[in-house]
């Protein structure tokens, strides 16, 4: 069983303020490591997909940050907008596995 | 909107009762999902089809039975529930099952009585 571990599991943070969370992963057999944001009575929504070791991708105020070897991503929001409260969630997906294991997520809730 | 479509959005059954939860997509996906998200869990991986096969059953005990017609259609057939099984189900799609981007509909609420 795979352990895909988030923290904090939830976080207050004021607007405009920037913030960071965690998801810590088994580092062997890695192949890919996915994002979501997934805001109260919507589904899931994808925010990035990534590979390689080093890996840094960005989308807006949203980026994230990928080490393989040491297995951890960091997730960083700058400027905290009310619309960025929902639940992040980090997924692994290993070698030779069809099977995206979801961690319990970071639920953000942004103070105006 | 995601491409992704599940119905019914709530269901209240009892747990003699066979009820279907129904999944669409209009994305052109050849991959498709059923995931079950409990109070303070995980979202918890439970069928995965590929090119309508099904390639995962994550132990699922057999009062959930999955059915894919065809790649655009997904089903789970409900049949003598217990009340442990309230919970958000989740049908997602992909281009192909793997590394690709996950595609989530909004979930059906199930509340076993």
């Amino acid at each position: 069983i795979l352990n895909v571990e988030q923290s904090p599991q939830s976080l207050h943070v004021q607007e405009g303020d920037s913030t960071n969370f965690t998801c810590s992963f088994p580092s062997s057999n890695f192949y890919a490591l996915h994002w979501y944001r997934w805001e109260t009575a919507k589904s899931p929504e994808a925010l990035f997909v990534m590979t390689l070791n080093g890996d840094e991708k960005k989308k807006g105020r949203i980026s994230a940050t990928l080490n393989t070897k040491e297995g951890y991503s960091y997730l960083y929001i700058k400027g905290s907008q009310p619309e960025d409260s929902a639940t992040y969630l980090c997924a692994l997906l290993n070698f030779g596995n069809e099977k995206l294991t979801f961690g319990t997520g970071t639920r953000l809730t942004i103070i105006p | 909107e995601t491409g992704v479509t599940q119905t019914p959005r709530h269901l209240v059954m009892g747990m003699t009762n066979k009820k279907s939860l129904k999944c669409e997509q209009h994305l052109g996906h050849n991959a498709m999902y059923w995931y079950k998200q409990s109070a303070k869990k995980p979202l918890e991986l439970m069928f995965v089809y590929n090119f309508k096969e099904q390639t995962e059953n994550n132990s699922v005990p057999s009062r959930f039975s999955p059915e894919c017609p065809n790649s655009s259609h997904l089903f789970l057939h409900l049949h003598t529930l217990q009340p442990e099984d309230s919970a958000l189900y989740l049908c997602a799609s992909s281009q192909d099952a793997g590394r690709n981007t996950i595609y989530f509909g909004e979930g059906s609420w199930l509340t076993v009585v």
